[in-house]
């Protein structure tokens, strides 16, 4: 079946504008995560959703991100007033439930191919 | 300290030999461990998750889990050049909805023929 998937795959802009990344989880997936990963490093989790609703947004790093799942399955995340620091692969993952509820083979992530933002 | 703990590596082993991964973390209540593997440009995939002391194994790959000790470890035996790849601890923790999943920041694995 179809994996998750994440458009755009590049996205290059200009310090100062606006972008949305676009995630889309396995069907049937009640939790999607969004993470952003730099060179040589691990996941830095940003926001996690269950269903439409931000479970945990205790990642999000300023008040220019922002994120919506507003139907519980295609995720948009928002920066606003993009700065070279955002430069990053942006990663979404989807998992079968949330971390609040089932075992450990329930919360199994499936990683999108990612989006590799370049703030210029 | 970290909440999850990695040895950041390059861990050089040769072909056919096991390679040990290691994971330390601090929360004494975490319920969960996943081991992850990245090849270099590409996404994270889940090679197995452990949540019960002892070994769990699955083909060549053992995890390894220490509650007392606090630690999770990562065999692969008969290791080959495709396993090389940096390999990412993550960690389940809290209670209820405030659980969290805390990644490590990885171990990277060479395998040389």
């Amino acid at each position: 079946g179809a994996g998750v998937s994440q458009t755009p795959s590049n996205k290059v802009t200009e310090k100062g504008k606006y972008v949305e990344l676009r995630c889309d989880p396995i069907s049937g997936h009640t939790a999607l995560y969004w993470y952003r990963q730099s060179l040589g490093q691990g996941p830095e989790f940003l926001i996690y959703f269950q269903g439409t609703g931000a479970a945990d947004d205790s990642g999000l790093p300023n008040d220019r991100f922002f994120a919506v799942r507003p139907e519980g399955s295609v995720s948009t995340l928002k920066i606003q007033r993009t700065e070279r620091g955002d430069s990053a692969v942006y990663l979404c993952a989807s998992s079968l439930q949330g971390l609040a509820g089932g075992g450990a083979s329930y919360n199994e992530q499936f990683f999108g191919p990612g989006t590799r933002l370049t703030v210029l | 300290q970290k909440e999850v703990e990695q040895n950041s590596g390059p861990l050089s082993v040769p072909e056919g030999a096991i390679a040990s991964l290691n994971c330390t973390y601090s929360d004494r209540g975490s319920q969960s461990f996943f081991w992850y593997r990245q090849y270099s440009g590409k996404s994270p995939e889940l090679i197995m998750f452990i949540y019960s002391n002892g070994d769990k194994e699955d083909g060549r790959f053992t995890a390894q889990l220490n509650k007392a000790s606090q630690y999770v470890s990562l065999l692969i035996r008969d290791s080959q050049p495709s396993d090389s790849a940096t390999y990412l601890c993550a960690v389940k923790k809290g209670a209820g909805n405030n659980r969290k999943l805390i990644w490590g920041l990885g171990t990277s694995l060479a395998v040389n023929p």
